[in-house]
């Protein structure tokens, strides 16, 4: 079946370091991808999607790109800030459009 | 105006209860979802409304009863409520239909804390 799997933390960066978490997806068909952000004590937020491969998503300096070839949609910030820690899950959307899989999610904290 | 809501914010109560959690979301979408995470962030899907139909009911204890009265509302009841059941919900929408790219909202979540 369809899953997604990501890159366990926490992860602890300093403030401008540069940011990769991996993700890598199972899926039959031709999913959407997804990264979702959840700031302490908040709901799931959209960060950014692709929904074709090779598309590149991007929102405030995250970038990710859907690598079919790969199977990976990993997510990359060049600086973080410390109001970037937050715990970013990973998603994939099937054709349906009705069930998401979701990533176990990892924990970033950025010290200053 | 909020997209996805949720009532109560924080819900304390004592082993055996019976509790509900409302969610509301005015965004005209198709689909809603209950989701549960636990202390480690763990996102589990629990249930999922399609039009007030239930499209998606993972194996979850029969003790957690969702009803949809209209496709803008989806409520959660849990009957005699146990220690594992602390967590936070979430309810979810979206537009849904059979395609893949549109994302999924989210309410700001309800803190379950069963004593």
């Amino acid at each position: 079946g369809d899953s997604v799997t990501q890159m366990e933390g926490p992860v602890t960066l300093s403030e401008e370091a540069f940011l990769t978490i991996n993700c890598t997806y199972t899926a039959t068909g031709y999913p959407s991808l997804f990264w979702y952000v959840q700031y302490p004590g908040e709901g799931l937020q959209l960060l950014l999607k692709a929904t074709k491969a090779d598309d590149k998503g991007s929102n405030k300096g995250f970038e990710a790109t859907y690598r079919k070839e790969t199977t990976s949609f990993h997510l990359e910030k060049g600086s973080v800030q410390v109001s970037d820690s937050a715990v970013y899950f990973c998603a994939l959307s099937a054709n349906t459009g009705n069930q998401f899989y979701f990533g176990t999610g990892t924990s970033l904290t950025v010290i200053p | 105006d909020t997209a996805v809501s949720q009532t109560p914010k924080y819900l304390v109560t004592q082993m055996g209860n019976d509790k509900s959690i409302k969610c509301e979301q005015n965004l005209g979408h198709d689909t809603m979802y209950w989701y549960k995470q636990d202390s480690k962030k763990f996102l589990k899907i629990m249930f999922s409304y399609n039009n007030k139909e239930l499209i998606i009911n993972e194996t979850v204890p029969n003790r957690f009863s969702p009803k949809s009265p209209d496709k803008a509302h989806l409520n959660l009841h849990i009957n005699s409520l146990e220690l594992g059941d602390s967590a936070v919900y979430f309810c979810a929408s979206t537009t849904g239909g059979w395609v893949s790219y549109n994302e999924q909202f989210f309410g700001p979540g309800t803190r379950l804390t069963v004593l």
